[in-house]
């Protein structure tokens, strides 16, 4: 069976200090992978898809980036973290176009104070 | 490009009362429909999909949506709720197209269900 992994669970950092937050998928390959954020008492808003190594699509400009250096392992990172970085992030997988399920991880709650 | 509308952003309701959580869609193309339920500081879950045959689908849980095509709606109901399905509620759609499609999510209804 398949498993989707997010570490940290949570995470405190000041403005201005740097992120990285990872996500890796077992018991699949080539999966299509997601990285989306919650900002509190929002909905989701999807910030980066990859359907590949190395291929990286984003979806809202911001200070946030993503690579995807391995198969089944996923990586949101910034470089300066701003107060309006604080939210709920999620990383997903799905297969083949993207049409059909997407399988979430647990979530990383991240606070910039 | 397709869209999704819930249009409560909460729903409060008493126990063992039904439930009915609203979701509209549009697309110019056939579509795949999905409930998704989020419980607090946890990922989504997959609660319930459509993707083709019978219109009317159900859960393990007691939840059920039915896609109408006419009215470009998912609604997810429940005959009788829970404590335990006060929770967040995510309807999606993705089109039946060729090339990679993503999941379009709508905002969300945060379902409440008291004593």
């Amino acid at each position: 069976s398949q498993t989707i992994h997010q570490w940290p669970a949570t995470l405190v950092q000041p403005v201005g200090s740097p992120l990285s937050l990872e996500c890796t998928v077992e018991g699949t390959s080539n999966p299509n992978l997601y990285w989306y954020r919650q900002a509190a008492g929002r909905g989701l808003q999807l910030l980066f898809y990859s359907v590949g190594i190395g291929q990286i699509s984003s979806e809202v400009p911001q200070n946030l980036s993503a690579s995807r250096p391995q198969d089944r392992q996923f990586i949101l990172s910034s470089k300066k973290l701003l107060l309006s970085d604080s939210g709920f992030y999620l990383c997903a997988w799905s297969w083949g176009q993207g049409t059909d399920t997407q399988y979430f991880g647990p979530g990383t709650r991240l606070t910039v104070l | 490009a397709q869209s999704v509308t819930q249009l409560d952003s909460q729903v409060p309701v008493f126990e063992e009362a039904p439930v009915e959580l609203r979701c509209n869609y549009s697309s110019s193309v056939s579509v795949y429909l999905f409930w998704y339920v989020q419980y607090p500081n946890q990922g989504l879950q997959l609660l319930l999909k459509y993707l083709s045959g019978s219109t009317l689908v159900e859960s393990i849980n007691g939840f059920e949506a039915e896609f109408n095509k006419s009215q470009t709606s998912f609604h997810l109901r429940k005959p009788s709720v829970h404590i335990s399905d006060t929770a967040e509620y995510f309807c999606a759609v993705s089109v039946r197209n060729t090339g990679f499609q993503k999941l379009v999510f709508g905002t969300g209804t945060r379902l409440l269900v008291s004593p």
